[in-house]
């Protein structure tokens, strides 16, 4: 079955320090991976994507991810967060090809200043 | 990137009512999907709508309770029928921006049913 599994649904880190957050997906082909992030009162914006190529990805605000094929994990990294960061997180597939997102069940990021 | 609202933001509505939710785009674009984010869930994919062809559902979804009109390339609505509790929900409208599946999503309508 197609799925995306985040691993962490709360994590509270202090300002400055690094963040990794966990994606794995179980989807039998070829995939595209994405990382949206939802910001209190605010849309889903998009965070980084990936694509195909250099599997480490750079995003906005610092983020990265690194696509891991062996793995199926596709993980977001930021290595000193911000009070900003504050936000919801989520891990998304799309199948080569197709319109549709698998997404996770997202992970709440709390930043304590 | 494109700019998308939905109205309403939220509203609070009786079991046993109806609900349709606007979604507008500031350029014309071919795909338009619907989301659902029940609480403490993820976001589900309602249904795909193209101009000028009818919806196409997600397994679980059907047409009765979430008819769907798509009249051009800038507009789309999605209608909650007959509503119960089950269906408090953020409901979202996102648009494929053309590029490998990537998609810009709108505010979405925090719908609460009593």
């Amino acid at each position: 079955a197609q799925s995306v599994s985040q691993h962490n649904h709360h994590v509270i880190l202090s300002e400055a320090a690094s963040l990794e957050l966990g994606c794995n997906y179980s989807y039998g082909g070829t995939v595209n991976l994405f990382w949206y992030v939802q910001y209190p009162g605010q849309h889903l914006q998009l965070l980084l994507k990936y694509f195909s190529g250099d599997p480490l990805v750079k995003g906005i605000k610092g983020f990265e991810a690194e696509f891991i094929k062996s793995k199926f994990s596709f993980n977001l990294r930021k290595p000193s967060v911000q009070w900003s960061d504050t936000a919801e997180y989520f891990c998304a597939v799309i199948g080569s090809g197709t319109y549709k997102y698998i997404f996770g069940t997202g992970t709440r990021l709390k930043v304590l200043a | 990137s494109a700019v998308i609202s939905q109205k309403p933001s939220r509203d609070i509505c009786q079991r046993g009512t109806s609900l349709t939710i606007q979604c507008q785009v500031d350029s014309q674009v071919t795909m338009m999907f619907w989301y659902r984010q029940q609480p403490g869930q993820s976001l589900t994919l309602i249904a795909t709508a193209n101009q000028g062809s009818e919806a196409t559902y997600e397994s679980g979804f059907v047409i009765d309770k979430f008819p769907i009109s798509r009249p051009n390339l800038t507009f789309s609505t999605l209608t909650v029928s007959n509503m119960s509790p089950e269906d408090s929900s953020i409901y979202l409208c996102s648009v494929d921006t053309g590029t490998r599946g990537e998609q810009f999503f709108g505010p979405g309508t925090r719908l609460t049913v009593l």
